[in-house]
């Protein structure tokens, strides 16, 4: 079966503070992908990062990491010194190689709330 | 670019009635899918396309139609609506590659609709 589990439900932090995103994934494909998406207060899915099973680098994107660990199926996702502007809804995908290829499984997300 | 686009951003629609909405892509991508955005529930897959012509059942497929007649355009269609699907609905689009490579989705800004 393929499933991403979003754990956090709601998060607040105020500006500056670092703050992670968990995302855990369960998948019998050998080879998938991950993806982290943004949905900020108007509406729309913003593409963040896509991360296959084979590169298990770190990256890094400013403020932004992800942290790829294949050992405890987790990609979780961490916003460095955090801006107001980093208030969304933030999702977490999976894309199987064979099985369901084509499909992305989605978690429930994870609401980030930034006080100034 | 436009990107994706979605029309309508809103509509709302009274039990039994019809409705369809209409997905455009200019990236002249393969794939295209449909998704709803449930709360609490992240996105689910209604159906999906992998090229002109061709049509799949996603996660959710009950109580809706789909055609792609053009590359660029993929229709949702709703023939008899009913409260359970008041939801926001997502079309997305990406390139098509065999597998094991994924692509990236790429989604519109959404419908928001409203059965009543």
């Amino acid at each position: 079966a393929q499933k991403v589990t979003q754990a956090q439900t709601e998060i607040s932090v105020v500006e500056k503070e670092d703050v992670t995103l968990d995302c855990v994934y369960e998948t019998r494909d050998t080879t998938y992908y991950l993806f982290w998406y943004k949905q900020p207060p108007s509406g729309e899915l913003v593409f963040l990062i896509r991360r296959n099973s084979f590169d298990e680098q770190n990256e890094i994107s400013g403020r932004y990491s992800w942290n790829f660990q294949k050992s405890t199926s987790s990609f979780n996702f961490t916003i460095t010194a955090s801006q107001v502007v980093d208030s969304a809804v933030y999702f977490c995908a999976l894309s199987g190689a064979r099985y369901n290829f084509n499909k992305f499984y989605f978690g429930s997300g994870t609401k980030l709330n930034v006080k100034p | 670019n436009a990107g994706v686009t979605q029309t309508p951003k809103f509509r709302v629609l009274k039990t039994g009635q019809s409705m369809t909405l209409l997905c455009a892509q200019d990236m002249n991508h393969e794939y295209m899918y449909w998704y709803r955005q449930d709360p609490g529930m992240g996105l689910r897959l209604i159906h999906y396309s992998v090229g002109e012509g061709t049509t799949a059942k996603g996660e959710v497929p009950d109580g809706y139609n789909v055609s792609r007649l053009k590359k660029q355009n993929f229709l949702l269609g709703l023939e008899s609506a009913a409260p359970s699907q008041t939801s926001v609905y997502f079309c997305a689009s990406s390139y098509g590659r065999l597998p094991p490579y994924q692509e990236t989705q790429y989604f519109g800004p959404g419908t928001r609709l409203l059965v009543l």
